[in-house]
């Protein structure tokens, strides 16, 4: 069965820092992978998705995250942080492959960013 | 394009009472899926229609929760006599079929 795992519920950076929020994936299939962000009180928007073409994926407002086979993971990164990226991050993985679009999603990461 | 629009955004339900939370999907998607989302957590599958029909409920609670997609009208999400455990978020989302989800902005409900 596919799952993913978030590594830290809770995140807080510095603005200009680095940002780096972690996801591993459980896959018995090639999998599709996600990353969404959700504002307070706000649906889920997505900033990027993998589905096996090339390993380093770039999203929206300058985040990207690489597919790491070896490691299954599929951390999400930002070089810089700015206070408008603070919001809650999850990751996803598509139940079967991307033949439909269920999906299977982490427990979310809560980013802070101080100024 | 309005997006996906789920109405109301907030409901307040005494123990016992009805919800009823409805979605209409982005034009010329024919796909919905509902989740739900529960404090400090991420969100779980519900459900999966496409019109008139349920493709996946697997998610769904067996008991006091139902959903529908009518030929005409948006997708409903219907929990009967709700407890105070139904508090949540509720999430739907569409999709044309392939390519990849666009989300509603939820509906908060709250059981009082």
């Amino acid at each position: 069965a596919q799952s993913v795992t978030q590594l830290g519920s809770h995140v807080s950076v510095s603005e200009g820092a680095l940002v780096l929020l972690r996801c591993n994936y459980s896959s018995s299939v090639p999998p599709y992978l996600f990353w969404y962000v959700q504002y307070p009180n706000q649906g889920l928007q997505l900033l990027l998705k993998y589905t096996s073409a090339a390993t380093l994926v770039k999203g929206i407002n300058g985040f990207e995250a690489e597919f790491k086979k070896s490691e299954t993971s599929f951390h999400l990164t930002k070089p810089s942080a700015h206070m408008s990226d603070a919001a809650e991050y999850f990751c996803a993985v598509s139940e079967n492959g991307g033949a439909t679009n269920k999906l299977i999603f982490g427990t979310g990461t809560l980013l802070a960013v101080q100024p | 394009n309005a997006g996906v629009m789920q109405n109301p955004r907030h409901l307040v339900r005494r123990r016992g009472q009805e919800a009823r939370l409805r979605c209409s999907p982005m034009k010329g998607h024919s796909h919905v899926y509902w989740y739900r989302q529960l404090p400090e957590e991420g969100l779980k599958f519900m459900v999966y229609l496409q019109k008139e029909n349920i493709i996946d409920e697997s998610g769904m609670p067996k008991e006091r929760f139902s959903a529908e997609f009518p030929k005409e009208g948006p997708s409903i999400l219907r929990i009967q006599q709700v407890v105070r455990g139904d508090s949540a978020a509720y999430f739907c989302a569409s999709s044309p079929g392939t390519g990849e989800l666009v989300f509603g902005p939820g509906t908060r409900l709250t059981v009082l």
